[in-house]
């Protein structure tokens, strides 16, 4: 199926511990989308991207890093993971930066990391 | 800062009821302001979106209320449904050259009981 596909789909990080959450998407999308879900709370935009090579800060991007060598993949890099970025990730592509709100973007499943 | 607050945080209404959320923005800037829909251990899907220049968009049981002078918009459900339980976000969207960015309310809980 068609889509954007995320992994791991769970993982628990000791602090100070790194890794790097995978999203990849078939649709040739150019734009791509990092997002975190706190309990309780709407999505925040950590990253995002409008095609290979360029990406751009979001409104919570501080212990995060994003990098975009492809149009496919835009994976998220956590260096020294803290108990703050326990929360649950979200990937999102879209055919043009209209389409967020014309029924054109697609959210993975999401990762639920947990950092103890 | 919250740009976007969202109320109540749950709500619930017997089915065959209307399901009201409402939302309310501070900037003025915003292009579109859509509605997701999320279920437990899925990403948010788009439900209905609409233009600030619009008071009002009907897609089946769902309409979107929409007063520009208040910043103000709602969603309405129809006919609540068992099915409609799920989390439902507000969102304001900005279109800038690098991409389209979405502010998120905090979400309703909504339960349909049957």
């Amino acid at each position: 199926n068609a889509g954007v596909t995320q992994t791991p789909k769970f993982r628990i990080l000791k602090i100070g511990q790194s890794m790097t959450l995978q999203c990849a998407q078939d649709m040739n999308h150019n734009y791509m989308y990092w997002y975190r879900q706190d309990p309780g709370m709407g999505l925040k935009l950590i990253y995002y991207s409008v095609g290979a090579g360029i990406t751009d800060k979001g409104e919570v991007p501080n212990g995060y890093n994003v990098s975009r060598s492809t149009t496919e993949d835009f994976p998220l890099r956590l260096e020294l993971a803290a108990p703050s970025q326990t929360s649950v990730y979200f990937c999102a592509s879209s055919y043009s930066r209209w389409a967020p709100v014309l029924a054109m973007a697609f959210f993975g499943q999401g990762t639920r990391l947990t950092v103890v | 800062q919250q740009q976007v607050k969202q109320s109540p945080q749950s709500l619930i209404v017997q089915k065959g009821g209307i399901s009201i959320i409402n939302c309310a923005y501070e900037n003025t800037a915003f292009d579109y302001f859509p509605w997701y829909q999320q279920f437990p251990g899925k990403g948010p899907a788009l439900l209905i979106a609409i233009r600030p220049d619009v008071s009002e968009k009907k897609e089946g049981r769902f309409t979107i209320s929409f007063n520009k002078s208040a910043k103000q918009f709602s969603l309405h459900i129809m006919d609540s449904q068992p099915g409609d339980s799920a989390t439902y976000f507000c969102a304001a969207s900005k279109v800038e050259t690098s991409g389209s960015r979405l502010t998120f309310g905090e979400g309703t809980q909504l339960t349909v009981n049957p």
